[in-house]
């Protein structure tokens, strides 16, 4: 497996423009998540889908933001309109259920996705 | 509410030498996993070690062991036979059934030669 791919790998926008982050999950996964990694902030849990449902998205953190997963194998996150202060990295996770406890099991991350926004 | 401290924002050890990086954390859940992530200067995020609340012995993978102490609610990470390749963020997160995973602030660590 490919592991959990994220594209672009950087993007560059000015304020005021949408920003679409994509994100293709492994295979099989029913967990997938959306972080968010700066400096000051560390890292912060945006919103997470279980079986393509929005689960808790209270991390989201104004209504620029929005996310979708219309199937298993893919999700967006997008900002409209982008602003300096939503510059960080971005990083889509994926993990399993437990077939036998109903646990999740270690969350597999993508390799980010840089957003600069001037 | 679950809550994961690192209260060691930066750490150095010397190359061969042995580390020991601290995590606290707060859960009224009986059943969770806890976690050690390392993400390099590559910023991947990988898993390093983890650990079942309901397992009392302590996990180990190669150079790495945790030092869980259940009541106090502790999970420290050990690092043996420091490698340079070991200087990375490593974050510990906690994790309840059917919960989102929490993670704590960070601790750089520095493997200087």
């Amino acid at each position: 497996d490919a592991g959990v791919i994220q594209s672009p790998r950087h993007e560059v926008t000015e304020m005021g423009q949408e920003v679409t982050l994509r994100c293709k999950p492994i295979s099989g996964h029913d967990y997938l998540f959306w972080y968010r990694q700066t400096m000051m902030r560390g890292l912060e849990l945006l919103i997470y889908f279980n079986n393509n449902v929005p689960i808790d998205d209270s991390g989201m953190p104004e209504d620029r933001f929005s996310a979708k997963m219309p199937n298993a194998s893919f999700s967006t996150l997008k900002i409209q309109p982008s602003e300096p202060r939503d510059s960080a990295v971005y990083f889509c996770a994926s993990s399993s259920t437990s077939g036998r406890t109903g646990l999740n099991n270690e969350q597999f991350f993508g390799p980010g996705t840089r957003l600069t926004v001037l | 509410a679950q809550t994961v401290t690192q209260s060691q924002p930066e750490m150095s050890v010397q190359e061969a030498e042995t580390v020991t990086l601290s995590c606290t954390y707060d859960t009224s859940e009986s059943n969770y996993y806890l976690f050690w992530y390392k993400q390099p200067p590559s910023r991947q995020m990988i898993l390093v070690i983890r650990q079942e609340a309901y397992k009392q012995q302590n996990a180990t993978e190669n150079r790495f062991s945790v030092n869980f102490q259940k009541a106090a609610k502790s999970f420290s990470l050990k690092i043996s036979d420091s490698q340079l390749g070991d200087t990375a963020m490593y974050f510990c997160a906690s994790k309840t059934s059917y919960d989102k995973v929490i993670f704590g602030p960070g601790t750089s660590l520095s493997v200087i030669p």
